[in-house]
């Protein structure tokens, strides 16, 4: 079985720095990927880890230890759009396919 | 580029009825992927289609959940004698090939049974 672990919520004022963590337990690990989702909308792709080590894209970057089985989430400079539900999923490689599957969510409040 | 359409964006239903949720993948995208996405939770996979087949179904909770892409680009999901658990958000996903890791979600069809 598969499963990521990652926190319900967080809370941070615009401007400032938040890590969002995740760890996972699974089988035919291949990466793991973060989603960004606003209330009512789709998953967005942010970023994808398949080695060790940190990824930027902008305000935004990911990291991956695969010998821990932990990888997070950093979002610098915050702004209010930045408001949504975060998500880490594990990537696993079946059947010629890549299924994700998902934590349960980080739900990210930025104030003013 | 037009993104991901899935229609009808909303269903409300009857316990016991057959519901039908319709997914426009990214034009070209040969993967495509069903999740269910229940309220506060992450999206969990159900189907994956590589083409016309359907390569991975290990996600069908039960056999009241049927999904077809007969022509390789939209796909149908298909929910025969729907219960009240069945009411979540169902989420489409479509990627370029079947080994890209980024894939691409539609808006979702919420279903609610009543």
């Amino acid at each position: 079985g598969q499963s990521l672990e990652q926190p319900s919520e967080v809370t941070a004022v615009e401007g400032a720095i938040v890590q969002i963590n995740c760890t996972y337990q699974t089988s035919g690990f291949y990466g793991l990927s973060w989603y960004q989702q606003h209330d009512g909308g789709a998953p967005t792709f942010l970023s994808y880890n398949a080695l060790d080590g940190l990824e930027e894209t902008g305000r935004f970057s990911s990291f991956l230890s695969r010998s821990d089985s932990y990888g997070y989430l950093l979002l610098q400079e915050l702004q209010m759009k930045d408001s949504a539900s975060y998500f880490c999923a594990v990537r696993r490689v079946e059947n010629a396919g890549n299924m994700l599957t998902f934590g349960g969510g980080t739900r990210l409040m930025v104030k003013p | 580029g037009a993104g991901v359409s899935q229609t009808p964006s909303n269903k409300v239903t009857e316990k016991g009825k057959y519901v039908e949720l319709r997914c426009d993948p990214i034009s070209g995208h040969t993967a495509l992927y069903w999740y269910r996405q229940s309220l506060g939770q992450g999206p969990e996979f159900l189907i994956y289609f590589q083409g016309t087949g359907a390569a991975d179904d290990s996600g069908l909770p039960n056999d009241r959940f049927f999904a077809v892409r007969p022509e390789g680009s939209v796909s149908t999901l298909k929910i025969q004698r729907t219960e009240r658990g069945d009411s979540a958000v169902y989420l489409c996903a479509s990627s370029q090939t079947s080994g890209s890791y980024e894939q691409f979600f539609g808006p979702g069809t919420r279903l609610t049974v009543l």
